[in-house]
């Protein structure tokens, strides 16, 4: 049972490149979500999916994409990279939300946009 | 808004002491409330929540409040070692999203 797994671990892109960071979850979670952490910002939602086909916005999701084309997979995509992308990102699943479980987080992706 | 917050003061304790940590919340009161533990470099893991009509929840050295009067839950290690050493987040439950705060820095003094 290996939870959620992230890839890659780490990643530095040039200002305009686009990547996709990859987001695994075998527990056949409904819920994915995608975060940004920053220091002094904590924690802030990207994107968010209640299910496979349904993805909606959070906080901060300019310059993210997001698919949700299976139960399994949901990944994160960069369309130009820019220096303020630059963070740590974390990709998450649950149980449906508003019943009381709580997420499992993957080990995140540290980025850097140079 | 949805805003939950944190102490962002470290607090450091010696071992053997309750650890208190305080998490607040602004506007209606969430349904739950969840607490997660960050090691440097790592995830966060899932420790334990508490809904809105719980008072206190426990969990081995853990315990969790929540005073919807107060707008705040309040989490507590008790007989706290080293290894409870970590950044601790508090995490509101909306429905549909949850809404972390920014995280206590605890650290215990052997």
């Amino acid at each position: 049972n290996a939870g959620v797994t992230q890839t890659p671990k780490f990643q530095v892109l040039k200002t305009g490149q686009s990547m996709t960071l990859q987001c695994a979850q075998d527990m056949n979670h409904e819920y994915m979500s995608w975060y940004r952490q920053d220091p002094g910002m904590g924690l802030r939602l990207i994107h968010y999916s209640v299910g496979a086909g349904i993805t909606d916005q959070g906080e901060v999701p300019n310059g993210y994409n997001v698919s949700r084309s299976t139960t399994e997979d949901f990944p994160l995509r960069l369309l130009s990279a820019a220096p303020s992308q630059t963070s740590v990102y974390f990709c998450a699943s649950s149980y449906p939300t508003g019943v009381g479980y709580g997420y499992t987080f993957g080990s995140g992706t540290r980025l850097t946009v140079v | 808004s949805q805003k939950i917050e944190q102490n962002s003061e470290a607090l450091n304790i010696q071992e053997g002491k309750t650890a208190t940590l305080t998490c607040n919340y602004t506007n209606y009161s969430p349904a739950y409330l969840q607490w997660y533990r960050q090691d440097p470099g790592r995830g966060p893991v899932f420790l334990l929540l508490i809904r809105e009509n719980e008072k206190e929840k426990r969990k081995e050295r853990l315990k969790v409040t929540f005073d919807t009067t107060l707008k705040q839950s309040l989490f507590h290690i008790t007989a706290s070692q080293p290894a409870d050493s970590a950044t601790y987040l508090c995490a509101r439950d909306t429905g549909n999203q949850f809404y972390f705060g920014t995280g206590t820095s605890l650290t215990v003094i052997p």
